[in-house]
């Protein structure tokens, strides 16, 4: 079946504006995941998702960065007035709740110039 | 604050030989430990995950070394092959609440390179 794709794969911006990155889940799952993977390090964890319960924001780095998740499925991540600092390949992933593996996408590479 | 710590960075393997990829962590509630793989272009996939009850855990030629008492486990990849190249990371959560083990914390990650 389908993995989870994410939209746009590449996007290149200027410092200052505001981006939108799309997040499709496979089908049925309920948990969503949002990670930042910065050039040479590991997975920053970011917001999760599952099913109607509040999301836990708790790595979402400053209050330019947030996210909505439209019926339980599709998720954006939106980063406004973006920086430099913000360049890095955002990772989503998703499960069935209460699962332990979680399935990434293929990421959306973001440059700011 | 680092709590799961990598190492080594880098990797660089003969074809046949054994990768092994050490990880330590500092959060004693951690009790989910999965190695992910990523190739390039690509999302990280799960590889293999262990928890504390065991000490060992292998599947085909990977296996999981896991001490408790140092916080620390490796991953262990047996008759490396130039197609297992690519970049292995550990992490760690805990139960929340609601038992979900979910927010997982990576650790920096290995490129390994296994040359023929």
């Amino acid at each position: 079946g389908a993995g989870v794709s994410q939209s746009p794969s590449n996007k290149v911006t200027e410092k200052g504006k505001d981006v939108e990155l799309r997040c499709d889940p496979i089908s049925g799952h309920t948990a969503l995941y949002w990670y930042r993977q910065s050039l040479g390090q590991g997975l920053e964890f970011l917001i999760y998702f599952q099913g109607n319960s509040a999301p836990d924001k708790s790595g979402l780095p400053s209050d330019r960065f947030s996210a909505e998740r439209t019926g339980g499925s599709v998720s954006t991540l939106t980063i406004q007035r973006t920086q430099q600092e913000d360049s890095a390949v955002y990772l989503c992933a998703s499960n069935p709740g209460g699962g332990e593996t979680q399935y990434f996408g293929p990421g959306t590479r973001l440059l700011v110039l | 604050q680092q709590q799961v710590k990598q190492s080594p960075q880098s990797l660089i393997v003969q074809k046949g030989g054994i990768s092994i990829i050490n990880c330590a962590y500092e959060n004693t509630a951690f009790d989910y430990f999965p190695w992910y793989q990523q190739f390039p272009g690509k999302g990280p996939a799960l590889l293999i995950a262990i928890r504390p009850d065991v000490s060992e855990k292998k599947e085909g030629r990977f296996t999981i070394s896991f001490n408790k008492s140092a916080k620390q486990f490796s991953l262990h990849i047996m008759d490396s092959q130039p197609g297992d190249s690519a970049t292995y990371f550990c992490a760690a959560s805990m139960r929340n609440s609601g038992g979900s083990n979910y927010k997982l914390t990576f650790g920096k990650g290995t490129l390994l390179t296994v040359n023929p």
